[in-house]
């Protein structure tokens, strides 16, 4: 079974820095897409970046960007240029190439920006 | 596109109630996913269809949890009994296709049982 682990519970960074968010999965597959999704106050589920495992340049989405290291089975979320609006919680996601459609998130990462 | 609809935002319920949480998917959205957020599970996968045909359904917890697709654009998960435990945020999040396809994710349904 796959495994994904946010081991930051919470961060916080100051209005206009930058941060970056943990994640690492644990997998046997050799094709698969990670994403991250951010969930503000309001519980929506928002996807922010989506990484497909067998492209070597990481994915990138305006302020947002990823640093992914297959080889080290890691997928970190950079956020820069810090907005009061990117407060909230932020889950990365695993799904298998040959699962069909499961997602398997991790434990959270609760960003707090401050002004 | 209004995007993924769910209803009811909020349900609350005495145990031993039945619950019905309703989805539309996105229109074109093939697949169609019913996820539960609690504190101590984190988000997990209860159920999915393809075209309107449960694919896998090894997250539903139990006997009490059931859910259909009688067509495209609508889906139901039914708690019967409902149990305090069965607390939780309920979403409902549809995608194009299977591999890799991003899925959106409705605003969820807040259920409490009392």
């Amino acid at each position: 079974a796959q495994t994904v682990t946010q081991s930051q519970p919470e961060m916080s960074v100051q209005e206009a820095e930058t941060v970056t968010l943990s994640c690492t999965y644990d997998t046997s597959e050799s094709n698969y897409y990670l994403f991250w999704y951010k969930q503000p106050p309001s519980r929506q589920m928002i996807l922010v970046i989506r990484q497909e495992a067998y492209k070597q340049q990481n994915a990138t989405e305006n302020r947002f960007s990823v640093n992914f290291q297959k080889a080290a089975k890691s997928f970190s979320l950079k956020i820069s240029d810090s907005q009061l609006g990117d407060t909230a919680m932020y889950f990365c996601a695993f799904m298998k190439q040959t699962s069909g459609s499961r997602l398997t998130f991790g434990e959270g990462t609760q960003l707090t920006v401050n002004p | 596109d209004a995007g993924v609809i769910q209803s009811p935002r909020h349900e609350v319920t005495e145990m031993g109630q039945e619950v019905t949480l309703r989805c539309k998917p996105i229109s074109g959205h093939d697949y169609l996913f019913w996820y539960r957020q609690t504190m101590m599970r984190g988000l997990e996968l209860l159920i999915y269809f393809n075209n309107n045909v449960p694919i896998d359904d090894s997250g539903m917890p139990e006997d009490r949890f059931s859910a259909k697709m009688p067509n495209a654009s609508f889906s139901t998960l039914k708690i019967q009994p409902s149990e305090p435990r069965d607390s939780a945020v309920y979403f409902c999040a549809s995608s194009l296709g299977p591999r890799g396809e991003t899925q959106y994710f409705g605003p969820g349904t807040r259920l409490l049982v009392l």
